[in-house]
């Protein structure tokens, strides 16, 4: 059972083109978490968020923790070439082990 | 400050080895996690480890293994490989146990054939 649903799974855009990922679950959780991984990487944090309603910024990304803590987005303004890559998001339930979902495998398109 | 460390980067193995692979979490940081990655399965927990004690583990065959020492660095242990072992294996470092903010290494690329 996959806790936490990736939408959509794969994504191929033009650049200057603006996108939203989503990352969706049934459950509560204390923290979100989302990182963007690149070929032959490991994930790296991009940004944590902790409360419900929260939108924190990181240059042209934007992310969203939902009122009740169970979802989230990461939209992107003007995508460039380099963000290209796979992004992930990963809950934590207190001091329970981080919950991945699929990701989302993003390419822009010079 | 040094970021995760994961010997070796490459690995070709055949069936029915075993192997084991290494991580050195960043310096202070006490809890280390074991994930494995698959184009199918995605990030799949194996397990955690907190000075020195396994605190969680993944739904994954006993032959999967772990362990931590004094100085944090952890090992794991594949026995009996399967083709299926083939993955990208990833090991996390944070703080501490409630402190859920991984740092990611990058990786062990394991091959079975």
């Amino acid at each position: 059972t996959q806790l936490l649903e990736q939408s959509p799974q794969f994504l191929s855009i033009q650049e200057g083109e603006n996108l939203t990922v989503y990352c969706n679950s049934s459950s509560v959780f204390s923290s979100l978490q989302w990182y963007r991984q690149e070929p032959g990487e490991g994930p790296v944090l991009l940004v944590t968020v902790v409360t419900g309603g929260e939108v924190k910024k990181l240059k042209r990304l934007t992310f969203q923790f939902g009122d009740a803590r169970k979802d989230s987005s990461l939209h992107i303004t003007a995508a460039q070439t380099g963000d290209t890559g796979l992004y992930l998001c990963a809950g934590s339930q207190g001091a329970q082990k981080l919950v991945f979902g699929q990701g989302t495998r993003l390419t822009i398109n010079p | 400050k040094a970021g995760v460390t994961q010997t070796p980067r490459y690995l070709i193995k055949t069936r029915g080895q075993q192997v084991t692979l290494s991580c050195s979490p960043i310096s202070g940081h006490r809890s280390v996690s074991w994930y494995q990655q698959t184009p199918g399965q995605g990030l799949q927990f194996l397990f955690e480890y907190f000075s020195e004690t396994q605190r969680n583990k993944g739904n994954f065959p006993g032959r999967f293994s772990g362990r931590q020492f004094s100085n944090s660095r952890s090992e794991m242990n594949v026995s009996t490989l399967e083709l299926g072992d083939s993955a990208l294996y990833l090991c996390a470092s944070s703080l501490g146990p409630a402190k859920n903010i991984q740092y990611f290494g990058a990786g062990t690329r394991l091959s079975v054939l």
